[in-house]
């Protein structure tokens, strides 16, 4: 079955860095997108940014653009998230989600979510 | 970037009732381009709808999604206790994702 397995909680400081990782298992992982999406306490959704898994190439959300690179590892079906310049805001949780292929969009499956909290 | 606007923030209802939930985009977006997620407390979003109008696998038939242009809706027919959580919808456009702020179904 399709299961996308995310790392564990994390506790930064500010200004620090964090790296989330998704593993993907129960398909051809280079078939589907892998997006991810931010959620703060008590907040909605937050497209951050994607990662086409069969090349490599990235599109983020302008909100994060100069702070996030999204890379991907073909041969352990792993995408990686790393987040710089982490504040107060970028506690949260971090899902990952893949996207089908095909002209209809819509993320259909979805990782557990990776708690990062940045406190001093 | 399409800004999404979802009405009303909250819905109260009773178990049987109909839900309709709306999601207005800033500009016209295309019909494939629009999905709606279910979340429950503590658990990631789960895929209702895509495609405007299609349901992901699993859901029941009871969940419809409608629209066009600017104005979209997704429709619970009859309430079931386990339909009771927030529901965000999605547009793709600009090479951009954006999720609306959500609409809490609550039990009234």
């Amino acid at each position: 079955q399709v299961q996308l397995v995310q790392s564990g909680t994390e506790v930064k400081k500010p200004g620090g860095s964090v790296k989330v990782s998704c593993k993907a298992s129960g398909y051809t992982f280079t078939t589907y997108y892998v997006h991810y999406v931010r959620q703060a306490p008590g907040q909605g959704l937050e497209w951050m940014g994607m990662i086409n898994t069969y090349n490599g190439a990235t599109n983020y959300s302008p909100n994060f653009k100069g702070r996030i690179a999204m890379t991907r590892d073909t041969s352990t079906s792993t995408v990686y998230m790393d987040l710089s310049g982490l504040t107060s805001e970028d506690t949260a949780v971090f899902y990952c989600a893949r996207e089908p292929p095909g002209a209809t969009k819509g993320f259909d499956y979805w990782g557990q979510g990776t708690l990062v909290t940045v406190s001093s | 970037e399409i800004v999404l606007t979802q009405s009303p923030a909250t819905l109260s209802l009773s178990p049987g009732d109909e839900a309709t939930l709306s999601c207005r985009a800033s500009q016209s977006v295309g019909s494939n381009y629009l999905a709606w997620y279910q979340q429950k407390p503590g658990q990631a979003p789960r895929l209702v709808v895509y495609g405007t109008s299609r349901g992901a696998t699993g859901i029941p038939d009871r969940f419809s999604g409608s629209g066009s242009e600017t104005d979209f809706s997704l429709t619970i027919s009859r309430l079931e206790p386990e339909d009771f959580a927030v529901y965000y919808c999605q547009v793709f456009g600009a090479s951009l994702w954006t999720f609306g702020q959500g609409t809490k179904v609550e039990i009234k």
